[in-house]
């Protein structure tokens, strides 16, 4: 147990449609990064926030849109979904915000758009 | 596109030999960090070695960086049913981004 949290597990959904995902970081950690991970792309980076702040951004597209919470949970908004939006969303969170911080990573939200 | 990219895509070895993955990147870079993923799970974070090491090791993990030729290996040793995951490579780029490879799917049959 990596001690981030993700909910939820499971997500299904329809074409068109929206829904947010949601990370809690562990305790202590300032950074909270998502990824996408699908058969075709592998593991894609979308975004890291720091204690509140967008610092990089990756190949997020702009259907897409996160936040970082003054708890410094996290939540990854999917709007418009498409058929190829489905995969695997991972949350990471770090100590702090250098690419040298270790990321620990959660369980995953798995996303079927039907 | 993924910066890293793990050689080869797929391995198959017997419990007890060693395995070997390799990873090739093509920018600089300030650190290289391997992680493992179990099926359908999180990735776990395995080492880490900075742009001026060579070499490191973890218990039965040793990580190479070669920053000339642009690659880094891992080799774990002793090889166990446990260690059937995907392993990838991560690559530190400036300041905070990583960027992971595609991975390399090891299978330890018994």
């Amino acid at each position: 147990d990596s001690g981030v949290t993700q909910t939820p597990k499971h997500l299904i959904t329809a074409t068109g449609q929206r829904v947010t995902l949601r990370c809690s970081p562990r305790s202590g950690d300032l950074s909270v990064y998502w990824y996408q991970q699908s058969l075709d792309q592998g593991l894609q980076f979308l975004i890291q926030y720091y204690n509140g702040e967008e610092r990089a951004k990756g190949n997020i597209l702009e259907r897409f849109s996160a936040q970082q919470f003054p708890d410094l949970h996290s939540e990854l908004n999917l709007s418009s979904l498409e058929l190829g939006d489905s995969a695997l969303y991972f949350c990471a969170s770090s100590r702090d915000r250098a690419s040298t911080d270790t990321q620990y990573f959660g369980p995953g939200t798995r996303l079927t758009v039907l | 596109s993924q910066q890293g990219e793990e050689d080869p895509q797929a391995l198959s070895i017997q419990e007890g030999e060693n395995a070997t993955m390799n990873c090739s990147y093509k920018t600089s870079i300030n650190n290289l960090q391997w992680y493992r993923q179990n099926s359908g799970r999180g990735l776990v974070h395995l080492i880490l070695i900075r742009s001026n090491e060579r070499e490191k090791h973890s218990g039965r993990l040793r990580v190479t960086l070669d920053t000339s030729k642009k690659s880094s290996s891992l080799l774990i040793t002793a090889s166990r049913a446990a260690d059937t995951a995907s392993y990838f490579c991560a690559t530190g780029q400036g300041a905070q981004k990583l960027v992971f490879g595609q991975g390399t799917r090891l299978t330890i049959n018994p």
